[in-house]
């Protein structure tokens, strides 16, 4: 079975600070992951994907992933966070087919002035 | 590229009637959409995939009747809430994929669907 968790549903960093949000995931076979970026009342927005080649992933507006597999992790970062980043970001993970995806709870990013 | 555009973006109607969601992909063919829903400060729930020319097939718990999924091009999939309560009340937002491998989900705007 496949699920993902996402440590911390509320994350506030200041303005330049560096942005961790935390992904671990199960899978019965190699997954796929990703993280969305969601903004109040819209969908979601693909930052970034892992697909089996290169374990650092670098997506757009500056973030990037790191797959871990003896971690089963997938956390996001960023170097230096930007108000425009305040939204919620959710990771997910889906088998070989990407037709099934499962999400995480979430984690709504705060960015403090 | 990837674009996929739902409507409406918000709907406001009276208990017990219908409301049709529509989700389109702009610039690819989706042979595949996704329809999910999402409630307040909550992740999504896929309630079904929508694949072109075939019945959906819905998640455990998700009613058919109550909620009417037709694909009938490779860039149209609509989501029809019937008899619609309060407690249909949500966002609803749908998703396509790309033909080929590793194309992920490209998702819509949403809609904040309120029953009165």
């Amino acid at each position: 079975a496949q699920s993902v968790t996402q440590l911390g549903s509320h994350v506030s960093v200041s303005e330049g600070a560096l942005v961790l949000l935390r992904c671990n995931y199960s899978s019965s076979v190699p997954p796929y992951l990703f993280w969305y970026v969601q903004y109040p009342n819209q969908g979601l927005q693909l930052l970034l994907k892992y697909t089996s080649a290169a374990t650092l992933v670098k997506g757009i507006n500056g973030f990037e992933a790191e797959f871990k597999k003896s971690e089963t992790s997938f956390h996001l970062t960023k170097p230096s966070a930007h108000m425009s980043d305040a939204a919620e970001y959710f990771c997910a993970v889906s088998l070989y087919n990407f037709n099934k995806f499962y999400f995480g709870s979430g984690t709504k990013l705060n960015v403090k002035p | 590229g990837a674009v996929v555009s739902q409507h409406p973006s918000w709907v406001i109607c009276k208990s017990g009637t219908s409301v049709k969601i529509e989700c389109r992909s702009l610039d690819f063919q989706a042979t595949t959409m996704f329809w999910y829903r999402q409630f307040p400060k909550q992740s999504l729930m896929l309630m079904a995939t929508s694949n072109e020319g075939s019945k959906a097939t819905y998640e455990q718990g998700v009613e058919k009747d109550k909620f009417l999924i037709n694909h009938a091009s490779l860039t149209l999939s609509t989501l029809t809430v019937t008899s619609a309560h309060p407690e249909d009340s949500s966002f609803y937002i749908c998703s396509a994929r790309d033909e080929g491998p590793h194309q992920p989900q490209h998702f819509g705007d949403g809609t904040r669907l309120s029953i009165l």
